[in-house]
């Protein structure tokens, strides 16, 4: 069965820092990855799937198949990315179904 | 305003009471979901919809029971709640054509059960 694994609950850096949330997934296909964030007080929401290949909110993450990574970046934190972010893999052909990871809390200090 | 809403917001309810969680979407998506989300850990999906009379059980097996008689509307169930229920319930919607859709999601039930 497809994992999707994000080895630190905590993550702290300093205002200015850069910083990556690692992401690793277990599925031998295709898989379609994504960003959820949850702000405090804020339902969670979309912030980037990788066939988009976008940049939101100055966060990008490429896909590896080879290593089977989806890592979240930012080369200079902000405050306001003080959040919970999970990773998200959905198989393709399977209707929407996401299957998350556990979460990573990343704390930006001033 | 197209959104998502999940009633009640919190729900504190004693041992052996049967519940229902609303989830209702104004976003005309065809596809439905809940989750359970403990504290700091990983959502799992227990319930999904494809679409009207479509239900279908999730990854994480659970005693509550879903319907889908509209789409908009996908209630939960918990014919006898139990202290092992206590979590927070997620429910979320997306469109039914293109993979990529993301899913939106609503605020949230936060059940304890006594």
């Amino acid at each position: 069965a497809q994992r999707v694994t994000q080895p630190e609950k905590l993550l702290s850096v300093f205002k200015g820092a850069p910083v990556e949330l690692k992401c690793n997934y277990s599925y031998s296909g295709s898989p379609e990855l994504f960003w959820y964030v949850q702000y405090s007080r804020q339902r969670l929401q979309l912030l980037l799937r990788h066939i988009s290949r976008e940049s939101i909110k100055g966060f990008t993450a490429d896909l590896n198949k080879g290593e089977t990574s989806f890592h979240l970046k930012k080369p200079f934190a902000q405050e306001e990315d003080s959040a919970m972010y999970y990773c998200a893999l959905r198989l393709q052909g399977l209707y929407g179904k996401l299957t998350f990871g556990q979460g990573t809390i990343l704390t930006v200090h001033p | 305003e197209a959104d998502i809403y999940q009633t009640p917001r919190y729900l504190v309810i004693g041992t052996g009471k049967k519940i229902t969680l609303e989830c209702s979407q104004t976003m005309g998506h065809d596809k439905m979901y809940w989750y359970q989300q403990d504290p700091g850990m990983e959502l799992h999906l227990i319930h999904y919809s494809y679409g009207v009379n479509s239900t279908e059980k999730g990854d994480l097996s659970s005693e509550s029971t879903v319907s889908r008689i509209r789409t908009e509307h996908f209630p939960l169930t918990l014919e006898s709640a139990r202290p092992s229920h206590t979590s927070q319930y997620l429910c979320a919607s997306s469109e039914f054509r293109g993979n990529n859709s993301p899913l939106h999601f609503g605020n949230g039930t936060r059940l304890t059960v006594t």
